[in-house]
C-alpha cells in the first residue's frame, strides 16, 4: 500500500548547524509534499510545502527539494536555533484528499 | 490561532462509554477530517468529509462514528468497540477535499481510557 517512510528518527544538532530530514513515498501519483512542525502537545502547522512541478523551494531557513525520480522529498533547516526544537512530519498527497504522512522526526537543537 | 477549534481539550472515559469530541471550524472549508495520533507514528486517517452531509471511512475507522450535518461541526464519536482509544485526536479541514491542498489541525483533544 501508500507509505511514506521518513528519517532520521531522532536528530540532535547544534545551535547553527544545518538539520536536514528525509522522506521517500511509494505513490507515483504523489503531487503534493507538505511539511508539518509540531510542538509539544500542540497541532501540527504546516511550514512550507512543495508541488510535483518544482526541485526545490526555499523560505528564510528552511528550503526543501523534491526527487520525483527516485520519489525522495527533503527538509533544510540552516542556522538553527532552539525554537526549531519539535517534531517534524512529512506527507505526501496524491491529487485526492488522502495524505499520506510520515512517523515523525524529533529534532533537538542543543544551545 | 482560531479558525478550527476542538473540544474538550483532555477527556477522560471509563471502558464501556462512549465519548464524543467536538471538532468546528469558521474557515468556510467544504473537507474536514479526523486523525489519530500514537507516540512515536504518524497521523492515522480515521474518517473524513468532503462535503456536509457526506462522510468516508479512513484507514483505521473501526470503533469510531461521525456526523456531518454542518458545515462548521464534525464531530467524532469514540464508541466502547473501539479497543485501545487512548490516544491524541486531531481534526483538520482543508477548502476542499478535491486536489491537493493545505490542512489546518485544531489543537487536538488528548483521550485517556481509565
Amino acid at each position: 500500500g501508500e507509505n511514506v517512510e521518513q528519517h532520521p528518527s531522532t536528530l540532535s544538532v547544534q545551535e547553527g548547524d544545518s538539520a536536514v530530514i528525509k522522506c521517500t513515498y511509494s505513490d507515483s501519483a504523489s503531487n503534493y509534499f507538505p511539511w508539518y512542525k509540531q510542538e509539544l502537545g500542540k497541532r501540527p502547522q504546516l511550514i512550507i510545502d512543495i508541488r510535483s512541478n518544482v526541485g526545490e523551494k526555499k523560505d528564510q531557513r528552511i528550503a526543501v527539494t523534491l526527487n520525483k525520480t527516485a520519489k525522495h522529498f527533503s527538509l533544510h533547516i540552516t542556522e538553527t536555533q532552539p525554537e526549531d526544537s519539535a517534531v517534524y512530519f512529512c506527507a505526501a498527497s496524491g491529487g485526492t484528499y488522502k495524505y499520506i504522512f510520515g512517523t515523525g522526526t524529533r529534532l533537538k537543537v542543543l544551545a | 490561532d482560531g479558525g478550527i477549534t476542538q473540544s474538550p481539550k483532555y477527556l477522560f472515559r471509563k471502558e464501556g462509554q462512549n465519548v464524543t469530541l467536538s471538532c468546528e471550524q469558521n474557515l468556510n472549508h467544504d473537507a474536514m477530517y479526523w486523525y489519530r495520533q500514537d507516540p512515536g507514528q504518524g497521523l492515522r486517517l480515521i474518517y473524513y468529509s468532503q462535503i456536509v452531509n457526506d462522510f468516508q471511512k479512513g484507514d483505521i475507522a473501526e470503533g469510531y462514528s461521525v456526523s456531518r450535518e454542518k458545515k462548521e461541526s464534525f464531530p467524532l464519536t469514540v464508541t466502547s468497540a473501539q479497543k485501545n482509544p487512548t490516544a491524541f485526536y486531531l481534526c483538520a479541514s482543508s477548502i476542499s477535499g478535491f486536489g491537493s491542498n493545505e490542512q489546518f489541525f485544531g489543537p487536538g483533544t488528548r483521550l485517556t481510557v481509565l
